[in-house]
């Protein structure tokens, strides 16, 4: 298995709170991912990014902000929570391999927010 | 906008039995993904194509670009099979690749022994 691990793996928060997620990797993948999962819609992704201090905007990035300032980790905030943002998230790695890669996922974050 | 579409939505089952499942996309991709998650669980990457056919004991996918479509096949389907298989996309313009993958909602698949 590709060493990724999230942390908390679960969390109940009110709303308006600032909540940290993190990711972690020992694996010295270029690039990493955060989704999250919905009923109904699947997953769908927050940020990524491509390096060390490079984090790209994703579909659904509103409400959340990402860095990343060492190459294992990987940090999603969510400056104020909101009772949409209810949701588990996954962290995602990638191989820097040329062309396509398999992707590696973490175990995931159950969040609620109150 | 890239859509991804799964069908059926829900499978159910009897062990034993040959079981398909099947992607369709919108848009011009580099790799198509399928995934497995069983309930409560994680995230597994069964199989990365880009073209024709791949296979891995029980599991075979295959995938027709011109078409835009791929399916996941089951051979002697087993109760331990039983999980959400989501298909996912790589669009073709995501350049560099840093960009993410696009997912299907998931085939709910139930093996009944």
């Amino acid at each position: 298995d590709a060493g990724i691990t999230q942390s908390p793996r679960h969390k109940v928060t009110e709303t308006g709170t600032p909540v940290t997620l993190r990711c972690h990797q020992t694996e010295n993948h270029r690039y990493m991912y955060w989704y999250r999962q919905d009923p109904g819609h699947g997953l769908r992704l927050i940020h990524y990014s491509y390096g060390v201090k490079d984090t790209d905007k994703g579909e659904v990035s509103d409400g959340y902000s990402v860095s990343r300032s060492k190459t294992e980790d990987f940090l999603l905030t969510l400056e104020s929570a909101t009772s949409s943002q209810t949701s588990v998230y996954f962290c995602a790695i990638r191989s820097p391999a040329g062309g396509d890669a398999e992707q590696f996922f973490g175990p995931g974050t159950r969040l609620t927010v109150l | 906008k890239n859509e991804v579409e799964q069908s059926p939505q829900n499978l159910t089952a009897q062990e034993g039995e040959f079981i398909t499942i099947n992607c369709s996309y919108s848009v011009g991709i580099s790799a198509l993904h399928w995934l497995q998650q069983h309930p409560g669980g994680g995230i597994v990457s069964l199989f990365m194509l880009s073209s024709g056919k791949k296979k891995h004991g029980r599991l075979i996918a295959t995938i027709n670009i011109q078409e835009k479509h791929s399916s996941l096949h089951i051979t002697a389907s087993h109760p331990r099979d039983s999980a959400v298989y989501i298909c996912a996309v790589r669009p073709a313009y995501s350049g560099g690749g840093a960009d993410g993958l696009t997912f299907g909602k998931g085939t709910h698949l139930i093996i009944q022994p």
